[in-house]
């Protein structure tokens, strides 16, 4: 079944430690997206892809890092400078250009920092 | 810049009744216009969309929703609530020029009574 796989579900980490959130998709899309969700805050965007090699901030990247050097692939790291990054990470992927933007999410990564 | 608004944070009905979520967008040109709905720790999934044409849309599990330029509006309906409908929902908005991610609002809770 084509999808999108968000790996660890849930994870724990100690503060000033960095976390890598695994997210990939075999949907032959060109876009990939990372909004974190908070309660009552919606999605915000983090960052997004839209061609290997290339990615755009959004709209908090502060404290967080990407790369996309597979088309299937787009991690993200939440680094030691995210002030509070316990939060609901949610990664999604679009066909690309030329299209609605229509997205297609993964299940989520929930990210606890203790 | 385009916005979403979601009037209504937590909206609760009774089993059978009406449901009607609100939806107000903020474009200067015509906008494709999401509904989507989430589940408590899972991904989010596309309902409904409007892109082009008739203006009266339908989705999945019963959802309609009909977009109204003159009232800047996209309000999700459905006649008759069940207790699975009860989930977090999420309007967003795309401009069609452009290859921009998706904007979400902030997401209403409904509740179903029974």
């Amino acid at each position: 079944d084509g999808g999108i796989t968000q790996s660890p579900k849930y994870l724990f980490r100690k503060e000033g430690q960095n976390v890598t959130l695994s997210c990939e998709q075999n949907l032959n899309h060109d876009a990939m997206y990372w909004y974190r969700q908070d309660p009552g805050q919606g999605l915000r965007l983090i960052y997004y892809s839209q061609i290997v090699n290339d990615f755009q901030k959004g709209d908090i990247a502060e404290g967080y890092s990407v790369s996309r050097e597979k088309k299937e692939s787009f991690p993200l790291t939440v680094t030691s400078a995210q002030k509070n990054p316990t939060a609901f990470y949610l990664c999604a992927s679009s066909i690309g250009q030329a299209n609605t933007g229509e997205l297609f999410f993964g299940e989520g990564s929930r990210l606890t920092v203790l | 810049a385009q916005s979403v608004t979601q009037l209504g944070s937590h909206v609760s009905v009774s089993e059978g009744a009406l449901v009607l979520l609100r939806c107000n967008y903020s474009s200067s040109v015509p906008p494709y216009l999401f509904w989507y709905v989430q589940y408590p720790n899972q991904g989010l999934q596309l309902l409904l969309k409007y892109t082009t044409g008739a203006t009266l849309v339908k989705g999945i599990n019963g959802f309609e929703a009909e977009f109204k330029k003159s009232e800047t509006s996209f309000h999700l309906t459905k006649p008759s609530a069940h207790m699975s409908d009860a989930a977090e929902y999420f309007c967003a908005v795309r401009l069609v020029s452009g290859n921009t991610p998706l904007v979400f609002g902030k997401g209403t809770r409904l509740s179903v009574i029974a």
